[in-house]
Order: structure tokens, then C-alpha cells, then sequence
């Protein structure tokens, strides 16, 4: 009963690196979403995917980048880290139709970018 | 377009007490609203949610909140606090980007029980 699963759980980086973040759901979401969540500002979304082949850009995408690689798996990549980018980041699913139907989410990644 | 507004960022009750955690939404449709709890080092989690109908809706945990469109509110209560309650609670309300429904959230309330 994993649900959506997120890996790594923490992560330490230096200015300028790179790295995806991968995430997986098991519960045949059609929709996936990404999300950074900062002290005061809850959580704002980065990229999210409507169903399989999709994705298109949220609210702060800049410095990332998505693929949909399957129905199940959903990665959030960084190619040049900023300290900006220091957050913890979230993978959520759900399904598309049915507006009752909640997000489930990941346990989320800790990411420190030095 | 949806926004959700949480007063206070920080919320102390003494176990016993009563939890009141208010959150005031803007939405150009109809409303789909959520709570959502956050323990220390975990994701989020569905406490409740309102959609239609009944405008009061009981959640896990003994939550409870109550729709009230007039008002614009879906404030989140508890009659009392219980310690393992001291968490995040962010509100949050649907929405739709044309393409996928979306989740705006609210900055969140900190939960604090006291002895």
C-alpha cells in the first residue's frame, strides 16, 4: 500500500549541480503534480502532468524541468542547482476526472543546495 | 481564479481546549475545499473535504469544519485538543488549469498543544 513514493527523502548539493527528483504512484493516477513548499508560503506549484505525454508549467517552474515518463512515474529535475532551490519539494497524484477527488502526496524530498 | 487566505500562522491551544484554525477562500466557481494535516517530516494528509451537499463535514481525527458560502469560510474545529494534534493544517481549494484540476493552498497554520 505505497501509495506515492519519493526518492530521495534528503539530498545535499553544490551551486551548480545537478539532479532529479523521482516519484512514483501506484494508485493509477492519470494526474501528477509537483510541488515546493517554503517557511510561510505553503506550497506552490512547480510542473504538473494531466495524464501520460503531458506536462505543462505551474506557478514557479523556472530552473526545472518534468517528465512523464510513464502513467506511474513523474521526475522533477534540476540542471544547474541555486540556493533559491533549497526547499522541500512534494509529487502528488490524483485523478483527473472527478473534482471531489483529493491529492495524495509523497513524504517529499529535502533539498539544501550550498 | 482561487486563493485561500489562513489567519494566524501560528496557533497555541492548551490540551482540552478547543482547535479553531480559520481559512477564507476566493473562487470563481463553485467551491471544492480541503484540509490537509502535516506531521514533522512527512507529506500531506486529507483530513476533510466539502464538495456538495451537507455543509458541515466530519473529518479523521475528530476534525470537523463547516462550509459557509455567505461567508466565504471553511474554518477547521475540534472540541479538543488532543497533544498528537500539534501539526500543520494548510486549507486548500480546487481549481482547474484547462487542462488538469490544481490545488491552491493556503500558507498554513501551526498547531501547538500545550499541557
Amino acid at each position: 500500500n505505497a501509495g506515492v513514493t519519493q526518492t530521495p527523502k534528503f539530498q545535499v548539493l553544490k551551486t551548480g549541480q545537478s539532479m532529479t527528483l523521482q516519484c512514483a504512484q501506484d494508485m493509477n493516477h492519470n494526474s501528477m503534480y509537483w510541488y515546493r513548499q517554503d517557511p510561510g508560503m505553503g506550497l506552490r506549484l512547480i510542473y504538473y502532468s494531466a495524464s501520460e505525454g503531458t506536462t505543462d508549467k505551474g506557478e514557479v517552474p523556472n530552473g526545472y524541468n518534468v517528465s512523464r515518463l510513464n502513467k506511474r512515474e513523474f521526475s522533477l529535475r534540476l540542471e544547474s542547482a541555486a540556493p533559491s532551490q533549497t526547499s522541500v519539494y512534494f509529487c502528488a497524484s490524483t485523478y483527473t476526472q472527478g473534482w471531489d477527488q483529493p491529492q495524495h502526496f509523497g513524504d517529499g524530498t529535502r533539498l539544501s543546495i550550498l | 481564479a482561487q486563493s485561500v487566505t489562513q489567519l494566524g500562522s501560528h496557533v497555541s491551544v492548551s490540551e482540552g481546549a478547543l482547535v479553531l484554525l480559520r481559512c477564507n477562500y476566493s473562487s470563481s466557481v463553485p467551491p471544492y475545499l480541503f484540509w490537509y494535516v502535516q506531521y514533522p517530516n512527512q507529506g500531506l494528509q486529507l483530513l476533510l473535504k466539502y464538495t456538495t451537499g451537507a455543509t458541515l463535514v466530519k473529518g479523521i481525527n475528530g476534525f470537523e469544519a463547516e462550509f459557509k458560502k455567505s461567508e466565504t469560510s471553511f474554518h477547521l474545529t475540534k472540541p479538543s485538543a488532543h497533544m498528537s494534534d500539534a501539526a500543520e493544517y494548510f486549507c486548500a481549494v480546487r481549481g482547474y488549469t484547462g487542462t488538469a484540476s490544481k490545488l491552491t493552498f493556503g500558507t498554513g497554520t501551526r498547531l501547538q498543544v500545550t499541557l
